[in-house]
């Protein structure tokens, strides 16, 4: 299995202030048949479904603010947002789903400092 | 507009099963596949399994081996998850998430159903 590892498990940011998730993955996640990376970010609120912020990496999902970007390639992906919101406190999940069983990260905690 | 929704919570005994429904609508049934992921009391989030309903084929984490079977109704656009054998380690909200396509599950989870607490108790 595609082990996912996310740091840091808690993030304290002040509104205003840019926040940064990081995503591991045990293998790469690049497919040639595409030049993509499988691999996609969710935010959780509480009492809430996982809601999809980023797939294929860097492309952003329909009607999601643009200071919300992701990066990276292969192994190591990031998630960030420009200019953190009250509204952006959440906990941040990545997700690989280059191959089954489909895996997620440990999920980062992100709060307002 | 899309929608998934899924069936309401459920209480089982140890050793039962439960089976959970997820309706979608907003789109064709057949142009996706559909996944269920769960979520322990305060953990995160784990692939159960999922199904793709144009071929009937469906796929599941391991460690469900023997104990998980998913189906798909065409006609009432429902896609199910069925886990027996409940232990207490079951306890968890139970997702249904539609990928946004049909050749399997190399792709994002784009919408999510509601979740289905299902608590393992006697």
């Amino acid at each position: 299995d595609i082990v996912m590892t996310q740091s840091p498990d808690s993030l304290p940011v002040s509104l205003g202030e840019r926040a940064t998730i990081n995503c591991k993955s045990s293998q790469s996640l690049f497919k040639s048949s595409n030049n993509k990376n499988s691999l996609a970010w969710y935010q959780q609120k509480p009492g809430q479904p996982p809601k999809l912020l980023m797939y294929w990496a860097s492309t952003r999902e329909s009607g999601v603010p643009d200071r919300f970007s992701g990066s990276g390639s292969g192994t190591e992906f990031t998630l960030t947002i420009s200019s953190l919101q009250a509204d952006d406190v959440a906990v941040y999940y990545c997700q690989q789903y280059f191959t089954t069983p489909l895996t997620f990260g440990g999920g980062t905690k992100l709060e307002m400092k | 507009q899309v929608q998934v929704v899924q069936s309401g919570a459920e209480v089982k005994p140890p050793g039962s099963s439960v089976k959970v429904s997820c309706k979608a609508s907003g789109g064709s049934f057949t142009n996706y596949a559909f996944t269920w992921v769960r979520q322990a009391p305060g953990q995160g989030l784990e692939w159960v399994g999922g199904i793709i309903p144009l071929f009937g084929t469906w796929n599941f984490a391991q460690k469900f081996q023997g104990r998980i079977t998913i189906t798909a109704d065409e006609s009432t656009s429902t896609a199910y998850m069925e886990l027996s054998s409940l232990r207490s380690e079951d306890t968890a909200v139970y997702f249904c998430a539609r990928v946004p396509g049909y050749s399997g599950f190399d792709l994002h989870l784009d919408y999510w159903g509601q979740g289905t607490l299902v608590t393992v108790s006697s």
